[in-house]
């Protein structure tokens, strides 16, 4: 049984479509988050929530928009994408509130987004 | 130092070999020093949390310590295997959590 899931797996899409990302995790845990591994394999985040609120909002481009319909689950739709959208999205979550600080985070198998 | 640095980039050892690389953080507005292993095609998975300067932790052949002082972390494999092949991350925890680019460590049979 996945802890924390994601899907699609792969997405592959053309410039200017709009798609989403669902994340979903049965650990029980208040806090989710998005993070991007950009080209150079870092891993930066993105956007937090707790309790379905959002507590991180880092400088992300407002195409991005994270919804929590409820504390298990953390969709990412992304608006106009584009080319510099392409790029490996982990979702993740940890007991807590915050950026995971004392708790350790539990990772999705991540989204690979090609933006063509 | 102003972002979270890990070295070497990465590490190739023989089986049995014992190993170590580290993590250097900046050392003001700490909280906490995560650890993480990462497969390849497999997603992060947490190894360590530690809060408290002078702290060791311990799972099986992979252990760790901590330095807040001086803003740095010690990742210890002793007797690599083959499995242990990965990506190690560091990342420190302000207000959020802040990865370093980690380090690739390939063992040998």
């Amino acid at each position: 049984d996945t802890a924390v899931s994601q899907t699609p797996k792969y997405l592959v899409t053309q410039m200017g479509n709009d798609k989403s990302i669902k994340c979903e995790q049965n650990l029980g845990h208040d806090t989710m988050y998005w993070y991007k591994q950009d080209s150079k394999k870092f891993l930066k985040i993105m956007f937090s929530y707790n309790n379905k609120e959002l507590i991180i909002n880092e400088t992300v481009p407002n195409r991005f928009s994270p919804k929590s319909p409820d504390k298990a689950h953390l969709n990412l739709h992304i608006n106009s994408l584009e080319l510099g959208d392409s790029a490996v999205y982990f979702c993740a979550s940890s007991q807590g509130v915050g950026a995971g600080g004392y708790y350790e985070q539990y990772f999705g198998p991540g989204t690979r987004l090609t933006v063509t | 130092i102003l972002n979270v640095e890990q070295s070497p980039q990465s590490l190739h050892v023989q089986e049995g070999d014992s190993t170590n690389f580290t993590c250097s953080f900046p050392s003001s507005n700490f909280y906490a020093l995560h650890w993480y292993r990462w497969e390849t095609a497999k997603s992060p998975e947490a190894l360590f949390v530690m809060t408290l300067n002078g702290d060791e932790k311990k799972k099986g052949r992979i252990s760790a310590t901590l330095n807040t002082k001086e803003g740095y972390s010690y990742l210890y494999i002793k007797g690599s295997q083959p499995e242990d092949s990965a990506t190690y991350l560091c990342a420190e925890n302000t207000d959020k959590l802040i990865f370093g680019t980690g380090t690739r460590l390939q063992v040998f049979p």
